[in-house]
């Protein structure tokens, strides 16, 4: 059944340095992928809605310029995180959609 | 706008009790309701929708969910649990539109003592 992956599944990386996070879908293609961010012991805030061939969607109070959403391909969508902070260490979701959300298994970011 | 409340933040069980877990939402107009789960390392996981018909939904792994649309509610059950049922789980609601668009509770922690 329909596999979202990740890439990568954890990462660390330097106040200032922007970070780039896929999301793919594996077996099936879709339209509209969507980014969530998940705070410890916390529920998961949509950040945008990302579709194919147009600009995302962002949530009220989501930086576009921050957190970059590119979704080139049916398969494919990609969240950079500009100029990061500590207050960006999160945990970073996307899921994609067919017929429902197929979530992926998460990207650990931290900022140093 | 749209929200959806979970009351039990935290709930400790011993193996064989029976689990209820309460989702309020609040939206005027046609839902489609969820219940995901995330066990621990894992991954979100549906364990069951309602979009319309049969108010009690029954999903994977012996949960049901029973909509009650003049309480708003969406509230999950089962009848005797498994310490292997120790995970986090999160209501969430669409508008019922072609968005796809979730929101989400602020989730329960189940932990079943064995």
């Amino acid at each position: 059944g329909a596999v979202v992956s990740q890439h990568p599944s954890w990462v660390i990386c330097k106040s200032g340095t922007s970070v780039k996070i896929e999301c793919r879908s594996l077996d099936f293609q879709a339209t509209t992928m969507f980014w969530y961010r998940q705070f410890p012991k916390q529920s998961l805030m949509l950040m945008a809605t990302s579709n194919e061939g147009s600009k995302a969607t962002y949530e009220q109070g989501v930086e576009k310029d921050k957190f970059l959403i590119n979704h080139a391909s049916l398969t494919l969508s990609t969240l950079t995180v500009t100029s990061a902070h500590p207050e960006d260490s999160s945990f970073y979701i996307c899921s994609a959609t067919a017929y429902e959300q197929y979530f992926g298994p998460g990207t650990r970011l931290t900022v140093t | 706008a749209q929200s959806v409340s979970q009351h039990n933040h935290h709930v400790i069980l011993s193996e064989a009790a029976s689990l209820e877990l309460g989702c309020n939402y609040s939206y005027g107009g046609t839902v489609n309701l969820f219940w995901y789960v995330q066990y621990p390392g894992q991954h979100l996981q549906l364990l069951l929708k309602y979009f319309s018909g049969d108010p009690l939904v029954k999903g994977i792994k012996g949960f049901e969910a029973e909509f009650i649309k003049s309480k708003f509610s969406f509230n999950l059950r089962k009848p005797s649990v498994q310490w292997s049922d120790t995970a986090e789980y999160f209501c969430a609601v669409n508008a019922g539109d072609s968005s796809y668009k979730l929101i989400f509770g602020s989730g329960t922690r189940l932990l079943v003592r064995p």
